[in-house]
């Protein structure tokens, strides 16, 4: 399968732990994203990279969130502190930048649960 | 910052009819996208409208970028049931990296 894989799919953790996501884009992909979605919500951008550099972070993320991509291949968020207010889908997606198009390749999301 | 706003929120039609989201943005947009998202996947991208008033068609699907660019619609012909999902519209922000998806147009189609 040669699309967007994110690890785990599912993770229920206990309030005030500490989480970490994993996303692996498609492979020539430059660009690597970051989503939010809850319930009858559209993706909500968290912060995006081009290669390994981290070129944008929404202004509403806590500084418990951060994100990595250090080879500029997979991704990392991790979530520290955790929040029933953070209990919503993870979304990755990737693209290949290039003239005039953007197409977002998603992944199938880790979904997080503090109870 | 920029908002996306998408109408109606639901809606329901019997197959066959057609339907239609519309999209409106706060701010001008050099493209939009439009995405479907089946019950419980995730988003796939559909289209990429870039010119002021462009219309672009995918079968029974027409794309339609506002002259403005600040508006767009997506109409569905004769729907089938296959059509059932929420279609979300996304624009970039003033970084081109970032997109704003709206909330969603949610269909479902009564066979």
């Amino acid at each position: 399968d040669t699309g967007v894989s994110q690890d785990p799919r599912h993770k229920i953790t206990k309030r005030g732990q500490n989480v970490t996501f994993r996303c692996d884009p498609i492979s020539e992909h430059n660009r690597l994203y970051w989503y939010r979605q809850t319930l009858g919500q559209g993706p909500e951008f968290l912060t995006y990279f081009q290669n390994e550099a981290q070129l944008e972070k929404s202004r509403l993320l806590s500084d418990r969130f951060s994100a990595e991509r250090p080879k500029g291949s997979f991704s990392t968020l991790e979530i520290q502190r955790t929040e029933q207010g953070d209990s919503a889908m993870y979304l990755c997606a990737s693209s290949l930048i290039d003239a005039g198009n953007d197409e977002q390749y998603f992944g199938p999301g880790t979904r997080l649960t503090v109870t | 910052g920029q908002q996306v706003m998408q109408i109606p929120q639901y809606q329901h039609v019997q197959e066959g009819e057609d339907f239609t989201t519309y999209c409106n943005s706060s701010t001008t947009l050099s493209n939009i996208q439009w995405y479907k998202q089946r019950p419980g996947g995730h988003p796939v991208f559909l289209i990429q409208l870039v010119k002021s008033g462009e219309v672009k068609k995918q079968k029974r699907l027409t794309f339609q970028f506002g002259e403005a660019k600040k508006n767009s619609s997506l109409h569905i012909t004769a729907t089938q049931t296959t059509d059932v999902g929420t279609y979300f519209c996304a624009g970039p922000g003033t970084n081109a990296g970032k997109s704003t998806f709206g909330d969603g147009t949610t269909l479902t189609v009564k066979p």
